[in-house]
């Protein structure tokens, strides 16, 4: 199957920092989105982002899909934004199930 | 729009005890649910793909007689785990993917708020 490595593992930043996470997979895939883990567990559609470039507000994201890669930009990074950060990616074809990253611990300190 | 929930959010249940956790879509339909495990610190394992009207697809290394998933309509999904033990405490996590052709061809996931489950 597809695997999916996320970096770094850990990020520490102050508060108003930017950063920038990466997400590659082991094969090609067209399907995949970004997540953001709360501490309670939910997870938050981020992007969905199969190829090309969107924004949303501080946060923003690219998938290079011919490269097996894809990143998401957090600007002015705030407290709020801290929690785990997983992308997850799988083919378009049968139920089209998708391979969770190892995920990347964000901690915004003021 | 897109919400998922799931109930119930926590569990405590002694070995050897079934659980049934449900999974619904609240403002769309879902031919296909998604379960999941999460171990503390860890990522996010797929457990089973839950189709409507179908027999759920297990994957490798999952107990299709120990996690029994029915998909009993276009927005439920339930996951019961039976005689369940210790090892079973985790979290769960579903998710559904709206029917194609109802989300301009986007294959996006909406995911449930999980539920935690402790076996003592």
């Amino acid at each position: 199957g597809i695997q999916v490595e996320q970096s770094p593992p850990d990020l520490i930043l102050q508060e108003g920092a930017n950063s920038t996470l990466r997400c590659n997979f082991s094969d090609s895939v067209n399907n995949l989105q970004w997540f953001h883990q709360n501490p309670w567990g939910q997870l938050i559609n981020l992007f969905y982002i199969p190829s090309g470039t969107k924004q949303n507000g501080r946060l923003s994201a690219t998938t290079v899909a011919t490269e097996r890669y894809s990143l998401l930009y957090i600007s002015s990074s705030q407290t709020t934004d801290s929690g785990v950060y997983f992308c997850a990616g799988g083919l378009s074809g049968g139920y089209q199930k998708v391979t969770f990253g190892t995920g990347t611990k964000l901690q915004v300190i003021p | 729009g897109a919400v998922v929930s799931q109930h119930p959010s926590r569990v405590i249940c002694k070995s050897g005890t079934s659980v049934k956790i449900e999974c619904r879509s609240l403002d769309f339909q879902a031919t296909t649910m998604f379960w999941y495990r999460q171990f503390p610190k860890q990522s996010l394992m797929l457990m089973a793909t839950s189709n409507e009207g179908s027999k759920a697809t297990y994957e490798q290394g999952v107990e299709k007689d120990k996690f029994l998933i029915n998909h009993a309509s276009l927005t439920l999904s339930t996951l019961t785990v039976t005689s369940a033990h210790p090892e079973d405490s985790s979290f769960y996590i579903c998710s559904a993917r709206p029917i194609p052709g109802t989300s301009g061809g986007s294959y996006e996931q909406y995911f449930g708020p999980g539920t935690r489950l402790t076996v003592t």
